[in-house]
């Protein structure tokens, strides 16, 4: 069954911290995995996509990671902000089907 | 502005009453998607589109249906609302890849729906 799980849940860090939220994912084929920012009560938004040949995408303070082998991705946030403060949720296509998979998201609470 | 719209953006109804929550985009994009967040399971999908005439279920389909008409528009249509479908939802679209489905999905600013 394809599925993506995150962890962790939930993480509070302080102002200016380093911080890694993860993803596993059991989709095949593989064909991409996407990370998006979800602030309450709004639509998430892209921060980056990682492909099969990538293993380090940067986008900003944001940069994910995808190791192939162990199905896993990353995404660290350096020098974290107040406006970080967000859901972060990793996607992936199921297949060549249309449908997305989605994981439950990480909430991430960043305190001054 | 490439935008994708969501009306209405709040609705408190009643159960049984035929609801249609309408999405439209301006990008020209194939793939259409609804989804429905709940709290602690994320976001699932309902209903995708490929392109127009072209639907199919999501994760959870069942009590809600869709149409694609126009390559635009996209709504979803609750045709005996329930409380159990009392969620935040989200249309978003995307164009379609080589790939297949994965290119930047663009989110609308969601619905929350109410249902007594």
């Amino acid at each position: 069954k394809n599925q993506v799980e995150q962890s962790p849940q939930s993480l509070i860090i302080l102002e200016g911290k380093n911080c890694t939220l993860q993803c596993n994912y059991t989709v095949s084929p593989f064909s991409n995995l996407r990370w998006y920012k979800q602030d309450t009560g709004r639509g998430p938004v892209s921060l980056t996509i990682m492909t099969f040949s990538e293993n380090t995408k940067s986008n900003g303070r944001y940069t994910a990671t995808l190791d192939a082998d162990t199905k896993q991705s990353s995404l660290h946030i350096t020098a974290s902000q107040l406006s970080d403060s967000a859901s972060y949720i990793c996607v992936g296509p199921s297949g060549n089907t249309g449908k997305l998979i989605f994981g439950q998201g990480t909430t991430l609470q960043v305190k001054p | 502005e490439a935008q994708v719209t969501q009306n209405p953006r709040y609705l408190i109804t009643v159960t049984g009453k035929k609801l249609t929550v309408t999405c439209s985009q301006n990008m020209n994009h194939e793939y259409m998607s609804w989804y429905r967040q709940d709290p602690g399971l994320g976001l699932r999908q309902i209903y995708y589109s490929m392109n127009v005439e072209v639907t199919d279920k999501g994760d959870v389909p069942e009590g809600y249906k869709v149409s694609r008409k126009e390559k635009r528009n996209f709504p979803l249509i609750l045709e005996s609302p329930s409380p159990n479908q009392t969620s935040l939802y989200f249309c978003a679209s995307s164009s379609v890849g080589l790939a297949g489905v994965g290119d930047t999905q663009y989110f609308g600013p969601g619905t929350r729906l109410t249902v007594l």
